[in-house]
């Protein structure tokens, strides 16, 4: 399988804990985007690295939020001091600017999160 | 604020009928929009992007976008059971050096037999 790829796919915490999710992106995306999503909203945009570049962090993201993609290949998500508001699905997506030039991004399977 | 906007729904259309999901954005200088379908429980997976106007069709889907009207929607025919879902439509945003895809809320979708 060359999607995109996460881990863990399931979360379960408790308020307080400390939290790191990783994805793998599509190989070769030098684009990859971390969000998140809640029953019945759409997935809404925490943070973009071109590269290892971290370029936008959304103000959704915290200061208990952190991002890095250190060599430009996968990204770890970590969330500290977790929060109940916290529990959401963490979604992660690659794109390259491919044959369209549109830079669709794919997505992969998610992290879904509780926190107890 | 960029803003997507579509209606919740639940949209309901009997087996092999049209459905028909619509779409509006509030930034008039978009230029990229996509249409992901969801399964419940599952992530979102692009099924189709358009960027000009017009109408661009890909087997039983055709996404039909107007810049003008800031309008982008997506016609599914022959509608199957299996299309049941929430279809995510999404604009490309760009900015400062980045990038990022502005959700709207999805519509839900269910096709009956």
């Amino acid at each position: 399988d060359t999607g995109v790829s996460q881990d863990p796919r399931h979360k379960i915490t408790k308020r307080g804990q400390n939290v790191t999710f990783r994805c793998d992106p599509i190989s070769e995306h030098n684009r990859l985007y971390w969000y998140r999503q809640t029953l019945g909203q759409g997935p809404e945009f925490l943070t973009y690295f071109q590269n290892e570049a971290q370029l936008e962090k959304s103000r959704l993201l915290s200061d208990r939020f952190s991002a890095e993609r250190p060599k430009g290949s996968f990204s770890t998500l970590e969330i500290q001091r977790t929060e109940q508001g916290d529990s959401a699905m963490y979604l992660c997506a690659s794109s390259s600017t491919g044959t369209s030039g549109q830079l669709e991004q794919f997505f992969g399977p998610g992290t879904r999160l509780t926190v107890l | 604020q960029k803003e997507v906007e579509q209606n919740s729904g639940p949209l309901s259309v009997p087996e092999g009928a049209i459905a028909s999901l619509n779409c509006t954005y509030s930034d008039r200088g978009s230029q990229s929009f996509f249409w992901y379908r969801q399964y419940s429980g599952k992530s979102p997976e692009l099924i189709m992007f358009i960027y000009s106007n017009g109408d661009k069709e890909d087997g039983r889907f055709t996404a039909q976008l107007n810049k003008a009207s800031q309008y982008v929607s997506l016609l599914i025919r022959d509608s199957q059971p299996s299309d049941s879902a929430t279809y995510l439509c999404a604009v490309r945003v760009w900015g400062g050096g980045s990038e990022k895809l502005v959700f709207g809320k999805g519509t839900k979708l269910t096709v009956n037999p």
